[in-house]
């Protein structure tokens, strides 16, 4: 299995600053034959199930606001929040699609 | 796109339970489901998918020989059968859509709320 790690666990950010989470793979999960890499990103505000937010690494979903942002490439991953709004405060998690999906941990993102 | 999760509870170690997730909004047998599941104050992990057809299944180690996923394309459902309980199953259970219509990319854009099954003597 690949295995995710995302850091920090947590962080708090200040209203209107910008929030970075960074995601790590055990392998690469770019598909050379495509160069695609199979990362989505999630969010999870509590007592609701998780959101999807960006797949391939770095598209967005639809309505997703474009304070969110992905990047990266092969083994080491990035979610930029570039200027962090009171409804942002959740728990973010990496997927990696590339075999049989598994999750960061997750971190839990909080106003300063 | 809808989803709602029926059928967890309260059950004793090497119990069953059938869990079921209703879709409606989208042509539901295009696309493979999955379950994924989140143990009380942690993360996710994947459980199973499914394809539209209902001929390719998958499972993660942990459930495997245990749990069965199964669909009915003409009542929009798809369920997983999950035996011989542990404790460390417990966990809220989320039907999820998988959005690429065919094998091979497993990322979820659609979840339901969850069905929380607690295993528990």
């Amino acid at each position: 299995d690949i295995v995710m790690t995302q850091s920090p666990e947590s962080l708090a950010v200040s209203l209107g600053e910008r929030a970075t989470i960074n995601c790590k793979s055990s392998q690469s999960v770019l598909y050379s034959s495509n160069n695609k890499n199979y990362l989505a990103w999630y969010q999870q505000k509590a007592g609701q199930p998780p959101k999807l937010l960006i797949s391939w690494a770095s598209t967005r979903e639809s309505g997703v606001p474009d304070r969110f942002s992905g990047s990266g490439s092969g083994t080491d991953f990035t979610l930029t929040i570039s200027s962090l709004q009171a409804d942002d405060v959740a728990v973010y998690y990496c997927q990696q699609y590339d075999s049989l999906p598994t999750f960061g941990q997750g971190t839990r993102l909080e106003i300063k | 796109v809808q989803l709602e999760e029926s059928g967890g509870g309260l059950v004793k170690p090497g119990g069953s339970l059938r869990l079921s997730c209703g879709a409606s909004g989208f042509t539901f047998s295009d696309y493979y489901m999955a379950w994924i599941r989140q143990a009380p104050g942690t993360g996710l992990e994947w459980v199973s998918y499914i394809s539209g057809s209902g001929t390719y299944t998958n499972y993660a180690d942990s459930v495997m020989g245990r749990f069965t996923i199964s669909r009915d394309n003409a009542k929009n459902s798809v369920s997983l059968e999950v035996n011989n309980l542990r404790v460390e199953d417990t966990a809220v259970y989320y039907c999820a859509r998988v959005p690429i219509q065919g094998p091979g990319v497993y990322y979820f854009d659609s979840w339901g709320q969850g069905t929380l099954v607690t295993v528990s003597s």
